[in-house]
């Protein structure tokens, strides 16, 4: 049982461009919401963060959207940078658990 | 440089052997985890140390033995591994459980042969 999907395996945008990419959960139990960034032969590394009691939190070009009825997230990358390019992990705390999704790999392009 | 270290980076072993993998963070965190990185599947939660006490276990195998000696390192003790454990480890650390967010190491590269 997956609580945490990221549907979309890859992403491809041009540069300039904005980068949305999205997450779903299952477990109402989650109250806060992570993205993660993972370049390859590394760890993922902390981008931004959302309470549930908010929708929208900002930081610099990344944006995150918080749908609660609809139990969806999103990033938002604005523009897209060729350093973007990266593996994007979703992940939701709640109950004493972190739950990741499977990521999607984005790859902005010249 | 996110103050978690693993090592080591990569490690093959066989299916009879031991080995032990090795995490150290330097933030001053009182939570440690393990997690499991498969090929096309999502990021799995292995074990959790909270204050050195194990808090959590997501049914991983016997195979699979953490210690946590003190709060600032964690190891995975490893014994009679399948190819299938072949798979990224990756060890994360944490101040606190809720609303808060774990800095990782770079991870382990297991290859079991």
């Amino acid at each position: 049982d997956q609580q945490v999907k990221q549907n979309s395996p890859s992403l491809s945008v041009q540069e300039g461009r904005i980068s949305i990419l999205n997450c779903d959960y299952t477990n109402s139990m989650f109250d806060y919401f992570l993205w993660y960034k993972k370049y390859p032969a590394e760890g993922p590394t902390f981008l931004i963060s959302i309470s549930s009691i908010k929708d929208k939190n900002e930081d610099g070009r990344f944006t995150v959207f918080l749908n609660k009825s609809a139990k969806h997230l999103s990033l938002h990358i604005v523009p897209s940078q060729p350093g973007d390019s990266a593996v994007y992990f979703c992940a939701a705390e709640g109950a004493q658990k972190l739950v990741f999704g499977q990521g999607t790999r984005l790859t902005i392009n010249p | 440089e996110t103050g978690v270290t693993q090592t080591p980076r990569h490690l093959v072993m066989g299916m009879t052997n031991k080995k032990s993998l090795k995490c150290e963070q330097h933030l001053g965190h009182n939570a440690m985890y393990w997690y499991k990185q498969s090929a096309k599947k999502p990021l799995e939660l292995m074990f959790v140390y909270s204050l050195e006490e194990r808090v959590e276990n997501n049914s991983v195998p016997s195979r699979f033995s953490p210690e946590c000696p003190n709060s600032s390192h964690l190891f995975l003790h490893l014994h009679t591994l399948q190819p299938e454990d072949s798979a990224l480890y990756l060890c994360a650390s944490s101040q606190g459980g809720k609303y808060t967010e774990a800095f990782f190491g770079q991870g382990t590269r297991l290859t079991v042969v």
